[in-house]
């Protein structure tokens, strides 16, 4: 089984919808991440979060909120999408200052 | 000045030769560096981690670390076509502890 998990794999949707994707992970990290990576970019951190009381923006949250519901989930959403947000995401975790792995990732296409 | 810098590519190399990938960063005080490797389209995969300076070796790997010079590279001998990918290095710790800073990739490319 995978240890870190994204749904949905591939997602269409229109302007103005909002969206939710889902991180889960068994690797038992208290530290998840949000990013998005545009093609041929690098990663750029959108939230993260050190444990379910602590949520903090990164360097692109604009247009974006996150959700800690558990120490395994760590959920996205795009409160009203636009065809800019159209990009991969991955979600990722890590133990204390260690180094991170990622989910599958998701592809968001906004139309 | 970005804080984790890499020369974006393309890097061809024949097969069987050596790749070396370079990276360097400005934060002094960091701790940890990281290797990811990324196929187009899929997620970052941890390859290699390295914590002190000198030379830390997995396989065909080697994960170069000298941190007065602020530098980190990444060594990939006897170049296989599976190694063509995007490889990110990341650092951690220093000013910026609570989280990893990912340089933008250097694509490599394997000719047979």
């Amino acid at each position: 089984d995978a240890d870190v998990t994204q749904t949905p794999r591939n997602r269409i949707t229109k302007t103005g919808k909002r969206i939710m994707l889902e991180c889960s992970q068994t690797k038992g990290h208290d530290r998840m991440y949000w990013y998005r990576q545009d093609p041929g970019l690098g990663l750029q951190l959108i939230y993260y979060s050190f444990d379910v009381k602590d949520i903090n923006k990164g360097e692109i949250s604009d247009g974006y909120s996150v959700s800690r519901q558990a120490q395994a989930k760590f959920s996205l959403s795009l409160e009203s999408a636009i065809p800019n947000q159209t990009a991969l995401y991955f979600c990722a975790t890590s133990a204390l200052g260690n180094e991170q792995f990622f989910g599958p990732g998701t592809r968001l296409t906004v139309l | 000045q970005k804080e984790v810098e890499q020369n974006s590519g393309p890097l061809s190399v024949p097969e069987g030769a050596i790749a070396s990938l370079n990276c360097t960063y400005s934060d002094r005080v960091s701790q940890s560096f990281f290797w990811y490797r990324q196929y187009s389209g899929k997620s970052p995969e941890l390859i290699m981690s390295i914590y002190s300076n000198g030379d830390k070796e997995d396989g065909r790997f080697t994960a170069q670390l000298n941190k007065a010079s602020q530098y980190v590279s990444l060594l990939i001998r006897d170049s296989q076509p599976s190694d063509s990918a995007t490889y990110l290095c990341a650092v951690n710790g220093g000013s910026s502890a609570s989280k990893i800073i990912f340089g933008s990739g250097t694509r490599l490319s394997i000719r047979p």
